[in-house]
């Protein structure tokens, strides 16, 4: 099935803790990105990867990192969360890049920094 | 700065009327349009793309696009009580690798 994986699904942490958020897609496609969705504010893209080893800064990129080192994967790192970062968490992936062909979610991860 | 306007809703139509959902646009150079629906708690999924001025029909879905007056909507004919979530109406533009940028969604609910 294709599918794009997220965890953990829920997390609660301390202010600076530093945390990973997992992504893995199946489907082979070179393009990924990160998005927090926040009420009243939509979809709001923090970090996207064109391809292996190829990273660039979305809308909201403070506080985030990101890595792309295997096609399938795209960790989301939180270096030292602060509690404005806790929000609903998607990874999302596409065949091409993210404005021309759909984009399939993962699960959410919600967030909560304390 | 590409800008997406939704109404937030929340819309509310009884079961069986067609519900209309719109969203506007101020980026002329926006070459795709999508759809997207989510419920609570879950994921978006998509629903519909256009590319062309126009009416594109899937099924009980219908969007529209005019890009002369910078808007794209939504009709959802023999609306459902589970058609009720949230729709996210999506621009991307040609060229740059980040250009899918969300409007805040329409809260819509079908009554029975």
């Amino acid at each position: 099935e294709a599918q794009v994986t997220q965890n953990p699904r829920y997390l609660i942490t301390v202010t600076g803790k530093k945390l990973t958020v997992t992504c893995s897609q199946n489907m082979n496609h070179e393009y990924m990105s990160w998005y927090r969705q926040d009420p009243g504010l939509g979809l709001r893209q923090i970090y996207y990867s064109m391809n292996v080893e190829v990273t660039d800064k979305g809308d909201v990129p403070e506080g985030y990192k990101v890595s792309r080192k295997e096609k399938r994967n795209f960790p989301l790192i939180l270096e030292s969360p602060s509690p404005n970062q806790t929000s609903l968490y998607f990874c999302a992936s596409s065949l091409r890049p993210g404005g021309t062909t759909e984009a399939f979610f993962g699960q959410g991860t919600r967030l909560t920094v304390v | 700065q590409k800008e997406v306007e939704q109404n937030s809703g929340p819309l509310s139509v009884p079961e069986g009327a067609i519900a209309s959902l719109n969203c506007t646009y101020s980026d002329r150079g926006s070459q795709s349009f999508f759809w997207y629906r989510q419920y609570s708690g879950k994921s978006p999924e998509l629903i519909m793309f256009i590319y062309s001025n126009g009416d594109k029909e899937d099924g009980r879905f219908t969007a529209q696009l005019n890009k002369a007056s910078q808007y794209v909507s939504l009709l959802i004919r023999d609306s459902q009580p589970s058609d009720s979530a949230t729709y996210l109406c999506a621009l991307g533009g040609s060229g740059s690798a980040r250009q899918l940028t969300f409007g805040s969604g329409t809260q819509l609910t079908v009554l029975p």
